[in-house]
């Protein structure tokens, strides 16, 4: 069974300080990684997906197979950037289904 | 550009109670998918609908059902409402993976929040 973890609950840093959200999976056949963000009362936003190999609002994302990891980094945090961040994999077996790690709450102070 | 639509936002019922949310996918998405996000906990998937077809069940009890229409919205019937079932009900929605392009991304809705008193 496909299984994503998020060793972080709760990640603060100052503006303008790098940031690196924790994404470790474990998956029989060949995933596919998601970033979601959840802005405060907002719905889930899909953030980054790993064959996409595109930044958003400055996050970067590389899939790690050797490591079973997909860790979502930003150089300069921003204020804006305090949200709730999920790491999910795509269950291709299973129609599409997505499994989301417990989550990291992101908070950037001034 | 249009977005998935639930209804209502918030619901509040009594135990044992009945309650039918509703999910409208974004335009030519086929793929509905529900998930369910008790307070302080990540979104657990329910169960998805490929062209008016079950997909996959996951966590969903017995006491709740779900269809895909014609016109591809999607409603969750929950019956015997337990305390428990409190929780925020996400719908997403996507392009269905055998066009063959992958696994497509889901879009979520704001979601319903059901509270049970």
């Amino acid at each position: 069974a496909q299984r994503v973890t998020q060793p972080e609950k709760l990640l603060s840093v100052f503006k303008g300080a790098p940031v690196e959200l924790k994404c470790n999976y474990s998956y029989s056949g060949s995933p596919e990684l998601f970033w979601y963000v959840q802005y405060s009362r907002q719905r889930l936003q899909l953030l980054l997906r790993h064959i996409s190999r595109e930044s958003i609002k400055g996050f970067t994302a590389d899939l790690n197979k050797g490591e079973t990891s997909f860790h979502l980094k930003k150089p300069f945090a921003q204020e804006e950037d305090s949200a709730m961040y999920y790491c999910a994999l795509s269950d291709k077996a299973a129609g599409n289904k997505l499994t989301f790690g417990g989550g990291t709450r992101v908070l950037v102070k001034p | 550009a249009a977005g998935v639509i639930q209804s209502p936002r918030h619901l509040i019922k009594e135990k044992r109670e009945t309650a039918t949310l509703k999910c409208y996918p974004i335009p030519r998405h086929d793929t509905v998918y529900w998930y369910q996000q008790g307070p302080g906990q990540d979104p657990q998937f329910l169960i998805s609908f490929y062209e008016k077809m079950q997909s996959d069940k996951g966590s969903i009890p017995d006491r709740f059902s779900a269809q895909q229409f014609s016109d591809y919205h999607s409603e969750l019937n929950m019956s015997s409402l337990e305390l428990g079932d409190s929780a925020l009900y996400f719908c997403a929605s996507s392009l269905g993976v055998r066009r063959g392009v992958g696994n497509q991304p889901q879009h979520f809705g704001d979601g319903t929040r059901l509270s049970i008193l």
